[in-house]
C-alpha cells in the first residue's frame, strides 16, 4: 500500500524564521511530488512541485527531493503569520494513478 | 483566484433531497476530479474523468453520481445522502492524468446533510 507520511504538528516557528516541513513516502517508484497549502476551511492550493533530485526554489519556498532516502521537504524562508496553514504533501507513482496525499502538517507562525 | 469554479459554495440538504454540485474549468485541462474532504483529513478521491470518460471510481456509494457533459464541466449529482456525507467537496482539474500534471483545486462546496 502506497503511503505518504507527514508529522501532523503543529509546527510552531517565530516570524522571520525558516519553517521546515518533511514528508516521506513508501513507494520507491514514485515520480512526482507536490506541496499544497490549505488554510482552514479553504481548498488546497498548489505551491510547489518537484520531479528530480535536488532543490527547486520559488520565491520564499524551496522544495527538496531525495529519492534515495525517499523524502521530500518544503522550506519556507522568512516565515510570515500568513503562512500559518496546513501543508499537504502529495505523491504520484505513475501515470493514470491517483495522487496519494499525506495527512498534512499544521504550521503556526508566531508574530 | 482559482481557475476552477465550483457552485454552490454552501449547500444544506435533507436526506430525501436531490441536488447537484457543479464545476467548471477553462484551462483546457482534459482530466477532472471529485474529492471529498472531512475536517482535519486529507482529500479523498472519489472520481476521475479523463477526456470526458470516467476512468477511476473509488468504490463510491451510488448515492453520488458523477457526470461530465463536456471537457470543461463536471457535475456531481446527490441523492438520498446521509449525515455522514457532510463534508467539503472539491473539484480539481489537470492537464492530463500523467505523472507531471499537477492538480488545481476549486474553492469547494461545503455540504451539510440534515
Amino acid at each position: 500500500q502506497k503511503e505518504v507520511e507527514q508529522n501532523s504538528g503543529p509546527l510552531s516557528v517565530p516570524e522571520g524564521a525558516i519553517a521546515s516541513l518533511n514528508c516521506t513516502y513508501s513507494d520507491r517508484g514514485s515520480q512526482s511530488f507536490f506541496w499544497y497549502r490549505q488554510y482552514s476551511g479553504k481548498s488546497p492550493e498548489l505551491i510547489m512541485f518537484i520531479y528530480s533530485n535536488g532543490d527547486k526554489e520559488d520565491g520564499r519556498f524551496t522544495a527538496q527531493l531525495n529519492k534515495a532516502s525517499q523524502y521530500v521537504s518544503l522550506l519556507i524562508r522568512d516565515s510570515q503569520p500568513s503562512d500559518s496553514a496546513t501543508y499537504l504533501c502529495a505523491v504520484k507513482v505513475g501515470g493514470n494513478t491517483p495522487l496519494v496525499f499525506g495527512k498534512g502538517t499544521r504550521l503556526s507562525v508566531i508574530a | 483566484d482559482t481557475e476552477v469554479t465550483q457552485t454552490p459554495k454552501h449547500l444544506v440538504m435533507g436526506m430525501t433531497n436531490k441536488k447537484s454540485l457543479k464545476c467548471e474549468q477553462h484551462m483546457g485541462h482534459r482530466a477532472m476530479y471529485w474529492y471529498k474532504q472531512k475536517a482535519k483529513k486529507p482529500p479523498e478521491l472519489m472520481f476521475v474523468y479523463s477526456y470526458e470518460k470516467l476512468s477511476i471510481n473509488e468504490s463510491v456509494p451510488s448515492r453520488f453520481s458523477p457526470e461530465c457533459p463536456n471537457s470543461s464541466l463536471l457535475n456531481l449529482h446527490l441523492h438520498a445522502l446521509q449525515p455522514e456525507d457532510s463534508a467539503l467537496y472539491l473539484c480539481a482539474s489537470s492537464q492530463g492524468t500523467g505523472v507531471y500534471s499537477p492538480l488545481h483545486f476549486g474553492n469547494g462546496t461545503r455540504l451539510t446533510v440534515t
